[in-house]
């Protein structure tokens, strides 16, 4: 699975979007980009994944350049409760196996302020 | 369905003490797996299952056993603890389809003295 890059903390205004970053330049063709997050002390939850498309769900967007190279998620209106950790994984998605597996890094601390 | 549940919540142990952390899931899914998280860390995969009777090891399995003998429950063993695998553990489990989610439990967050 490719490596991912993201900032080790970032800080965003109650209500404002939150634009998290992921730098994994080498991505292959097959490969999905998946984010989740972990509030304090809880285990990690699902937010958004895409290929190659731009993805929306109700919790957040997420952005895939071109290239796919990079990505951002974008948390439209960030509320104090959006405090977490940001993981960006990328690995292939095919059925079956250990391609199910997925390897985090440490992620993005987006810290909300009031 | 309560989803993916983890006990103990917590647990104080002895180095060379053993225990068995226990992982159950009721959504009927064929991958699982155990992560530990240490402070300022990601989480790091120990062992996973893609089904019953089926087990490999992740990034980091020294020290843990695993088993699958049922769909539903994933049991991760300590034989003899040791102050380095303090650390909190959580459980994982998704359909084996390749775009669905991954679950995670609660955590279980372990002490070894």
């Amino acid at each position: 699975d490719a490596k991912t890059t993201q900032p080790p903390s970032m800080d965003c205004a109650e209500g404002r979007a939150a634009n998290l970053p992921c730098n994994h330049s080498t991505i292959s063709g097959n490969e999905y980009v998946y984010w989740y997050r972990q509030i304090h002390s809880q285990g990690p939850q699902y937010i958004i994944h895409g290929l190659k498309n731009n993805e929306t769900n109700e919790m957040a967007s997420l952005i895939i350049t071109e290239d796919r190279k990079s990505s951002t998620l974008i948390l439209p209106h960030a509320t104090l409760r959006d405090t977490a950790v940001y993981y960006c994984i990328v690995r292939v998605a095919e059925y079956g196996g250990a391609t199910n597996k997925l390897i985090f890094g440490t992620g993005t601390l987006l810290a909300v302020q009031p | 369905n309560a989803g993916v549940t983890q006990t103990p919540k917590f647990q104080v142990l002895k180095t060379g003490q053993s225990m068995t952390l226990q992982c159950a899931q009721d959504m009927n899914h064929e991958y699982m797996s155990w992560y530990r998280q240490d402070p300022g860390m990601g989480l790091r995969l120990i062992h996973y299952s893609v089904g019953a009777g089926i087990t490999d090891q992740g990034e980091v399995p020294n020290g843990y056993n695993v088993s699958r003998s049922t769909t539903e429950d994933f049991p991760l063993r300590l034989l003899s603890a040791a102050p380095s695998q303090t650390s909190v553990y959580f459980c994982a489990s998704k359909t084996g389809h390749a775009t669905e989610t991954q679950y995670f439990g609660p955590g279980t967050r372990l002490l070894v003295l």
